[in-house]
């Protein structure tokens, strides 16, 4: 069974850009998570989607968003891309949402923000 | 919200027992799960604990105290390839259903022959 992908790998954007991130799960895998991991913050969720509605947020602002197909692949975007933004970005698949479910993480998008 | 401490670094030699500790404050816990990440890439699942006590799976365990709000990881018969970042995270659950899972900075260890 494939992993969890991500696309792109490497990302350069400049300030005031947005970007999109693409994220497909394990296929049968219902709930996508994404983090961002960061040198000074360390890893902090922003948000998981399962069956195509968001049901938990972490404490980010509004510039950060996504949203999850009817296949259950998942896409998050940035608008208005600050400095700070520049981090790798994970995403995580797991069959069921909250419970034991272990989540299996994908490959990650590194995003820099020149 | 949560605070979640766990050493930074630390080190051990081949063949020894290590256990990283984890120290949380939450409001509503719903779990606590430990992952492993090798410098360059993803984490990796290695336990998850919600009762009290030890959950053991081969040279890995970890151990869960709720009344303590504490945790611990044991890799016993350490290898090279267990050099790695150590990440302790807490699910919190909210009101109204949801969750927040909170990460720890993660602790380095770094193993020496």
């Amino acid at each position: 069974k494939a992993g969890v992908t991500q696309t792109p790998r490497y990302l350069i954007k400049t300030r005031g850009q947005q970007v999109t991130l693409s994220c497909s799960p394990i296929s049968g895998h219902r709930s996508v998570s994404w983090y961002q991991q960061t040198p000074g913050q360390g890893l902090q969720f922003l948000f998981e989607y399962f069956s195509e509605t968001q049901r938990n947020k972490g404490n980010f602002p509004g510039r950060f968003s996504g949203r999850q197909f009817s296949n259950s692949r998942s896409e998050m975007n940035v608008s208005t891309l600050e400095l700070g933004d520049s981090a790798l970005y994970l995403c995580a698949s797991s069959p069921q949402t909250g419970g034991r479910e272990t989540q299996y993480f994908g490959p990650g998008t590194r995003l820099l923000v020149l | 919200g949560q605070n979640i401490d766990q050493p930074t670094e630390m080190t051990a030699t081949e063949g020894a027992i290590v256990q990283i500790n984890c120290t949380y404050q939450t409001s509503g816990f719903n779990g606590l799960f430990w992952y492993q990440q090798h410098a360059g890439e993803a984490p990796t699942f290695l336990s998850y604990n919600v009762l009290d006590g030890l959950e053991e799976k081969g040279r890995f365990s970890s151990f869960l105290s709720r009344s303590k709000g504490y945790s611990y990881l044991l890799l016993k018969e350490l290898q090279m390839k267990d050099s790695a970042s150590y990440l302790c995270a807490v699910r919190d659950l909210l009101s109204g259903g949801s969750y927040i899972p909170t990460f720890g900075r993660g602790t380095s260890l770094i193993v020496h022959p």
